[in-house]
């Protein structure tokens, strides 16, 4: 059974680092991209990113480059979305999803169950 | 950049047919995913490549493209398929997600 586990729910202040993870199992880690979804309270989704943990191919969605970063970790199947100074308004859930990846085409088949920041001062 | 245009809402009654739209510029050979969400739980993916259904997603949900506008037809709609509901597509090597619909059965 693929499953994706993320850490849990982070409480920040502006300005502080923070890296959340999403572990998953069920299938082989490095031969599936992984991508990074943020939902802000109340909102729709906003795709961040992906990796492929293969050979770490990170591509990332022009609203969040620069602002996050995306890595992953071979040896512990599991994958980072990171941030060196928070701001309040990365306050969101954040999921990571596996994708299936084409040239014409991409979908996230299998789902972790989110992990809510805050940060606030 | 590319956009997916969904309608804020639709409403349905138990049993019958919703329809959910999603109009993108130009379709061209891109390929859409629809992504069904309900109230604290993550997205699950019930339709992909245009039409097909994952394993474990009920018949009553099928796709289909026409033109610039991709259709999410739920069928003999449920209660329980009360949630919102994302297009989603593969545009320059970046995924692009509607808007969403909240689909309210009544």
């Amino acid at each position: 059974e693929v499953q994706l586990v993320q850490s849990g729910a982070e409480v920040k202040k502006p300005g502080e680092s923070l890296r959340i993870s999403c572990k998953v199992s069920g299938y082989t880690f490095s031969t599936y991209w992984i991508g990074w979804v943020r939902q802000l309270p109340g909102k729709g989704l906003e795709w961040m990113g992906i990796i492929y943990p293969g050979d770490s191919d990170v591509r990332y969605s022009p609203s969040f480059q620069g602002q996050v970063i995306i890595s992953a970790d071979k040896s512990i199947n599991t994958t980072y979305l990171q941030w060196s100074s928070l701001q309040a308004s990365d306050s969101a859930m954040y999921y990571c999803a596996r994708h299936q990846i084409g040239y014409t085409f991409a979908y996230g088949d299998s789902w972790g169950q989110g992990t809510l920041v805050t940060a606030s001062s | 950049s590319y956009e997916l245009t969904q309608p804020p809402s639709v409403s349905v009654s138990p049993g019958q047919t919703a329809s959910i739209t999603c109009a993108g510029e130009t379709w061209g050979d891109k390929f859409v995913s629809w992504y069904q969400q309900k109230p604290g739980q993550s997205p699950l993916l019930v339709i992909y490549l245009d039409y097909k259904r994952p394993s474990g997603i009920p018949e009553r949900f099928s796709g289909s493209t026409s033109g610039n506008t991709a259709t999410l037809t739920i069928s003999g709609t449920q209660p329980m398929d009360e949630a919102e509901y994302y297009c989603q597509a593969w545009d320059t090597k970046a995924v692009i997600f509607g808007g969403g619909t909240k689909l309210t059965v009544l």
